[in-house]
């Protein structure tokens, strides 16, 4: 359960603010992603990191700009959100290379006003 | 690119009946089938998952089964439990990237 970490767990934003969500993997993965669960599209792919590298970008719009400074940490800076942005935000890890299975975080619950 | 199709999207069943989630895949390369199980507010849980050389895997209560030829690939829980409750996805991969079905709500009866 404390393999990948996200924090915060809930977060509420206004459309002007600016924030980040923080994942953290302490499995030795080399591979970090990002996913956006709704309603409406239940595990949505957003960006995919391979040795730190961006590997994927999956027509996310600008106002999300992911950030990884090394293997184990996986950022997502967030300005000028909308309400339909509002979501769970789920972080996931694996090895590439070898078996390709993802380890999820618990997520960050975001209601963006 | 790969596309997984899930079905159905909810499932209700007596405590002590099967369950039965299918999907099907598109990418013939696609060689690594997981399942996650999903309890509410939590994270998605790997519970099973069977690469393409293997045509069936079973683990107590859980077990998959592959069918390459059809590009199918099928749940099945057996002696359900309220616990069993949650959301399941499906995924399929060729690559290190997951193609996710859209989920099953299974919902287990006492």
């Amino acid at each position: 359960e404390t393999g990948v970490t996200q924090t915060p767990r809930h977060l509420v934003m206004g459309m002007t603010n600016k924030k980040s969500l923080k994942c953290e993997q302490h499995l030795g993965h080399n591979a970090m992603y990002w996913y956006k669960q709704s309603a409406k599209k239940p595990l949505e792919l957003m960006f995919v990191y391979n040795f730190k590298e961006q590997t994927e970008n999956n027509s996310v719009p600008s106002r999300f700009s992911p950030e990884c400074p090394n293997s184990s940490h996986l950022f997502l800076h967030l300005h000028t959100l909308q309400p339909e942005d509002s979501a769970l935000y789920l972080c996931a890890s694996s090895q590439v290379g070898s078996t390709p299975t993802q380890y999820f975080g618990p997520g960050t619950r975001l209601l963006v006003l | 690119g790969e596309n997984v199709e899930q079905h159905p999207s909810t499932l209700s069943v007596q405590e002590g009946d099967s369950a039965v989630i299918k999907c099907t895949y598109s990418d013939s390369a696609s060689n690594y089938f997981p399942w996650y199980k999903q309890e509410l507010g939590k994270r998605p849980q790997l519970i099973i998952d069977i690469r393409s050389n293997v045509g069936e895997k079973k683990d107590q209560r859980i077990a998959v089964t592959l069918n390459k030829t059809a590009k199918h690939f099928s749940l099945h829980i057996t002696e359900t439990q309220p616990e069993d409750s949650a959301v399941y996805f499906c995924a399929a991969t060729p690559t290190d990237k997951l193609i996710f079905g859209t989920g099953t709500r299974l919902q287990v009866f006492p």
